[in-house]
């Protein structure tokens, strides 16, 4: 089973609906991601969170609203979303600091499959 | 430009036999770490194998061998015995430097196994 939870598994939503993708994780990890992929494509990556605090955005549109309640929890908010922005959404936690025993390895959810009709 | 690259997008493999994934990468820090992930069609991204850069010896996990050329920037993963539960999408990653100076890690395209019986 994997230690990162992500929550719904599948989404469909409509263009002028607003959802939220969950994720929690509970390994303390102090870093966590959003990643974007399309079928058959390497996962794109969208944001990372360290301690709670957003350290990257590689240039995300808007209409994904990320958001880190606390330590373990993890959320992006979707609004007035594109057919383009179908999508699975993978989330990953990781140690903050990598050390000589850590290898800085990311560990995936199941990610949620988004439809956007 | 690419820094990692997979460059075969399918391969077959006979069930029991062993197989080559291929992975270059392209890096001026002399410190990174090479991954490999399997996901299967649920979704999920599923760690492998790690190498460092300084480590000397090359990694090993089970049936999980990684093959590291340091001066050729290669870190191929051999798969020996496969299984039919080896049939997934398989993606080579780099971490340059460590996180705290802002790295990320980058993903290769991917190659798709199909193990036959």
């Amino acid at each position: 089973d994997t230690e990162v939870t992500q929550t719904p598994k599948h989404l469909v939503m409509g263009m002028t609906n607003k959802k939220s993708l969950k994720c929690e994780q509970h390994m303390g990890h102090r870093a966590m991601y959003w990643y974007k992929q399309k079928a058959k494509k390497p996962p794109e990556l969208m944001f990372v969170y360290s301690y709670e605090k957003l350290s990257i955005n590689e240039s995300v549109p808007s209409r994904f609203s990320p958001e880190c309640p606390n330590s373990s929890l993890l959320n992006l908010h979707l609004h007035a979303l594109q057919p383009e922005d179908s999508a699975l959404y993978l989330c990953a936690s990781r140690s903050a600091w990598v050390g000589a025993s850590d290898t800085g390895e990311l560990f995936f959810g199941e990610g949620s499959r988004l439809t956007v009709l | 430009a690419q820094k990692i690259t997979q460059t075969q997008p399918g391969m077959f493999v006979q069930e029991k036999e062993a197989v080559t994934l291929d992975c270059t990468y392209d890096t001026s820090d002399p410190s990174y770490g090479l991954f490999w992930y399997k996901q299967p069609s649920s979704g999920e991204m599923i760690f492998l194998i790690y190498q460092g850069s300084y480590d000397q010896q090359n990694a090993t996990e089970g049936r999980y061998s990684l093959n590291f050329q340091k001066a050729r920037k290669s870190a191929n993963l051999v798969i020996s015995a496969s299984q039919l539960g080896d049939s997934a999408m398989y993606f080579c990653a780099m971490r340059e430097g460590t996180y705290n100076q802002g790295g990320k890690l980058i993903f290769g395209q991917g190659t798709e196994l199909s193990v036959k019986p």
